[in-house]
């Protein structure tokens, strides 16, 4: 029974390049939830996707961030053209049924650094 | 001022010591979360709670919704308890919003070093 899946944990990219990030969530969760924590910073919510929907992007910076969670496959976070800021910890959550006290289980993280 | 602030931000403790960590919101909420993250490591979910007090082996963890106020205790505290623990409120507003309905908001963390 595999927890919520990261890939890759770590990813380096140079400015300019794309970053994309993978979550596979707990097996029966359709709910996904992408957190971000910057160095030396706590972590930031950034977007809640349903299947094939996003709930609440909120969080997430107008340009050059996207996310999606495809009917099948797992929960992309996408970022275009990164920069040095965007060097950070980015941790997938995902939660079963909806309800409004679903317990959130986190993955692993990826550690993108920005060269 | 933080939704949601958390003290102390680091804490030193020798090994078998009983070990507070507070966590104050400022935000009507639904439920509280207690999460543990190590060095380098994942998050890992050690409660959530919306009254009352849960156990679980060492751990204790407690939440008074009037004072809007919520403790992590660890009893008889080990070197591997070291890691930083973090408190995550989800809103009321978030809550019965369909749009925001479960993002959480986090306290800045906790850093515990247990030494032997």
């Amino acid at each position: 029974n595999a927890g919520v899946m990261q890939n890759p944990r770590h990813l380096v990219r140079r400015r300019g390049q794309e970053a994309r990030l993978r979550c596979s969530p707990m097996k029966g969760h359709s709910h996904v939830y992408w957190y971000r924590q910057l160095p030396e910073e706590g972590l930031k919510f950034m977007v809640y996707l349903q299947k094939e929907n996003i709930i609440d992007e909120s969080g997430m910076p107008k340009e050059r961030f996207s996310a999606e969670f495809p009917k099948e496959g797992p929960s992309i976070l996408r970022i275009q053209q990164v920069v040095r800021g965007d060097s950070a910890a980015y941790f997938c959550a995902s939660s079963p049924q909806s309800g409004r006290n679903q317990p959130q289980h986190f993955g692993d993280g990826t550690r993108l650094s920005i060269l | 001022k933080n939704e949601v602030e958390q003290s102390p931000q680091n804490l030193t403790a020798q090994e078998g010591e009983f070990i507070t960590i507070n966590c104050s919101y400022s935000v009507g909420i639904s439920a509280l979360h207690w999460l543990q993250q190590h060095p380098g490591g994942g998050i890992v979910s050690l409660f959530m709670l919306s009254s009352g007090k849960k156990k679980h082996g060492r751990l204790i963890a407690t939440i008074n919704i009037q004072e809007k106020h919520s403790s992590l205790h660890i009893t008889a505290s080990h070197p591997r308890d070291s890691a930083v623990y973090i408190c995550a409120v989800r809103s009321i507003t978030s809550a019965v919003s369909s749009g925001s309905a479960r993002q959480l908001t986090f306290g800045s963390g906790t850093q515990l070093t247990v030494l032997p």
